[in-house]
């Protein structure tokens, strides 16, 4: 079935360096991919979603290009701050059901 | 203020005994689900409900059963938990239409001992 990964599990950084994470999907169709954030303590919440190749999804600073050649959809945020510290999960829909990644951990230290 | 409700926050019960997890929104969202959230493995789905009375088995159903009798309110039970269930429960709501996107509860902390 349809599925995305996600190959880091925790990424550690610093304030101000460059992010990457790394998500690439597997599908028979043309799926819309999506990226959540889930802060300690709180739910999951929808960060942004691209539904077409070349399109670039943004919001607070992060953005993710989808590129169909390479079946990703990568997250990076130029300059990461420390209350970026959460969890982040790449996503995609078959029939109308959310499938998530299992997960990357960003660690920002000041 | 458009949001999931879930209650309890952090529940223990003993092995063998029945959970119920609630869970409401706001919003009159058609589809609701139930996930699971344990380390490594990410959010697995449970359960879905397209409506009222109208429920699906997710990826892990056994041991599960939901009931949502009101659109705005879905319920999550474990009849005679056992020690792995002991898990971050997640439940969330969306429109239904393709590509929208989920609501998430604070979710519920059980542990079963």
């Amino acid at each position: 079935g349809d599925s995305v990964t996600q190959t880091e599990g925790q990424v550690a950084l610093s304030e101000e360096d460059f992010l990457t994470i790394h998500c690439n999907y597997s599908a028979s169709g043309y799926p819309a991919l999506f990226w959540y954030v889930q802060y300690p303590g709180e739910g999951p919440q929808f960060l942004f979603r691209a539904s077409r190749d070349k399109e670039k999804g943004s919001s607070r600073g992060f953005e993710a290009t989808y590129n169909k050649e390479a079946t990703s959809f990568h997250l990076q945020k130029a300059s990461v701050q420390e209350s970026d510290s959460a969890v982040y999960y790449c996503a995609l829909p078959n029939y109308n059901v959310l499938y998530f990644g299992s997960g990357t951990k960003l660690t920002v230290e000041p | 203020d458009m949001k999931v409700t879930q209650m309890p926050r952090y529940l223990i019960k003993r092995m063998g005994e029945n959970v119920l997890l609630e869970c409401g929104q706001d919003m009159s969202h058609e589809t609701m689900y139930w996930y699971r959230q344990d380390p490594g493995l990410g959010l697995q789905l449970i359960y879905i409900s397209y409506d009222v009375d109208s429920n699906s088995e997710g990826d892990i159903p056994k041991g599960y059963r939901v009931s949502r009798k009101k659109r705005e309110h879905f319920s999550l039970i474990l009849d005679s938990a056992k020690t792995n269930q002991t898990s971050v429960y997640f439940c969330a709501s969306s429109p239904g239409t393709a590509n929208s996107d989920y609501t998430f509860g604070s979710g519920t902390r059980l542990l079963v001992i």
